[in-house]
């Protein structure tokens, strides 16, 4: 069965610090995506990445880069995290070829950033 | 640019009735793919249907049914004889052709189905 596993459902974090959210795919998927959902926004594309190294920005790039060193593994890091920061965070992959792939989603990372 | 609009926030409904969910759509392209996706209280988005822009076929699966029209750009879904377990958030979505699979999705109508 397809898994998508977000290291943690719930993380505090202060402002300032550097904040890394992992993401980890079982499905030997080649595209990975990092989403950020909020009330009334829905869900907004931060970063994705169709390959090993290789990442674009989404719709919400600024103050968010990315990490993808193994196929399996997509890091969503926060520079220096700030109070508009906090949200939860949504982890997708999905099989590359045709674009109507659907993605499969892990549970998210509700962030608080105090 | 593409867009989905999903103009109910939230439904309140009563077990056993029928609820449609609306999904309007813009896009410029003529290849494109619309998605269902549910989410439960517990968070994870589930994959509930894909329709490409060239088959116009409604599809029934058990209580859900999902109306695709090009003509009015939506792409609806009903479900049929709700449940409490169908309380949810359901999100609409859409991607083009050569955008690997990137997804715009709605804002996500809240369903509350009660006793």
């Amino acid at each position: 069965d397809v898994k998508v596993t977000q290291s943690s459902r719930y993380l505090v974090k202060r402002t300032g610090e550097k904040v890394f959210l992992e993401c980890v795919q079982d499905m030997d998927h080649e595209n990975m995506f990092w989403y950020r959902q909020d009330p009334g926004l829905g869900l907004r594309l931060i970063y994705f990445s169709y390959d090993v190294k290789m990442k674009e920005k989404g719709d919400i790039p600024e103050g968010y880069s990315v990490s993808r060193e193994k196929k399996e593994r997509f890091s969503l890091i926060l520079e220096s995290a700030s109070t508009n920061q906090t949200s939860m965070y949504l982890c997708a992959s999905s099989l590359m070829g045709q674009d109507d792939q659907p993605q499969h989603f892990g549970d998210g990372t509700r962030l608080s950033i105090l | 640019a593409q867009k989905v609009t999903q103009a109910q926030t939230e439904i309140s409904v009563v077990e056993k009735e029928d609820v449609t969910l609306d999904c309007v759509y813009e896009t410029r392209d003529t290849t494109y793919y619309l998605f269902w996706y549910k989410q439960p209280p517990s968070g994870e988005l589930v994959f509930l249907i894909r329709r490409n822009s060239f088959d116009e076929q409604n599809e029934i699966s058990g209580r859900y049914s999902w109306n695709f029209q090009k003509s009015t750009s939506s792409f609806n879904f009903t479900i049929t004889a709700s449940q409490v377990v169908d309380s949810a958030v359901y999100f609409c979505a859409l991607s083009e052709a050569g955008t690997a699979s990137k997804l715009t999705f709605g804002t996500g109508t809240r369903l509350q189905v009660t006793l």
